[in-house]
């Protein structure tokens, strides 16, 4: 099983509607980081959180981390069509000196005009 | 404008060729790191490197080799060995000796890696 999971694998939803991507980890988190990513494309860096009970905001895009640190959400308000792609988190698994992440396997996301 | 390149854009490959897909970055990085994305999995480490000269295997490093011979540049190439290259590989990096808060990974934009 994945270790960072998330729900839901995929969703569709009407312009205008807001929409909720949950990201679920075995183990406590110390830096979740959220990415999109359109087809055929990078990611692009959306949000980091690292503390319990995090809140941050961008435009419309606001991504929270649990006060137990093993679930965080993304909720878009007011989906619009610029808002399609896959979203993906990410989880810091940095330990003594080693540097590295391991990812959702990705909600993807379609917005309907 | 600082940031990460990979080419090509689409590789194609047949059956037993070696082929070597580039990741360069100009923004003075340290880590750089290539992931294997497939559809309904996510993305999974293939090979890091935290300083030139030295690099890591991660979680499917099978089939794939990679170099760091200098600190802009971390080339994979996906060799013989590998029977299921078929995929979207992503190279990324992050600043680690400088601890200025940037945790996050700056992607490249990926190359599409179809075998023939």
């Amino acid at each position: 099983s994945q270790e960072l999971e998330q729900s839901p694998q995929s969703l569709i939803v009407q312009e205008g509607k807001n929409l909720t991507i949950n990201c679920t980890s075995s183990k406590t988190l110390y830096g979740l980081y959220w990415y999109k990513q359109k087809y055929g494309e990078g990611l692009i860096f959306l949000m980091m959180l690292q503390k319990g009970g995090e809140e941050k905001s961008h435009e419309k895009i606001t991504a929270k981390l649990d006060e137990k640190k093993q679930q965080s959400s993304l909720h878009i308000t007011a989906s619009q069509p610029s808002h399609a792609g896959i979203y993906l988190c990410g989880a810091d698994r940095t330990t003594s000196g080693t540097y590295k992440y391991i990812f959702g396997t990705g909600t993807r996301l379609k917005v309907l005009a | 404008d600082g940031g990460i390149t990979q080419s090509p854009k689409y590789l194609f490959r047949k059956e037993g060729q070696n082929v070597t897909l580039s990741c360069e970055q100009n923004l003075n990085h340290d880590a750089m790191y290539w992931y294997r994305q497939d559809p309904g999995q996510g993305l999974r480490l293939i090979y890091y490197s935290q300083i030139v000269n030295d690099f890591q295997k991660g979680d499917i490093a099978e089939g794939y080799s990679v170099s760091r011979e200098k600190k802009e540049s971390f080339p994979l190439t996906v060799t013989s060995a590998q029977k299921n290259p078929t995929a979207f590989y992503l190279c990324a990096s992050r600043d680690i000796l400088r601890d200025r808060g940037d945790y996050e990974q700056y992607f490249g934009p990926g190359t599409r890696l179809t075998d023939t």
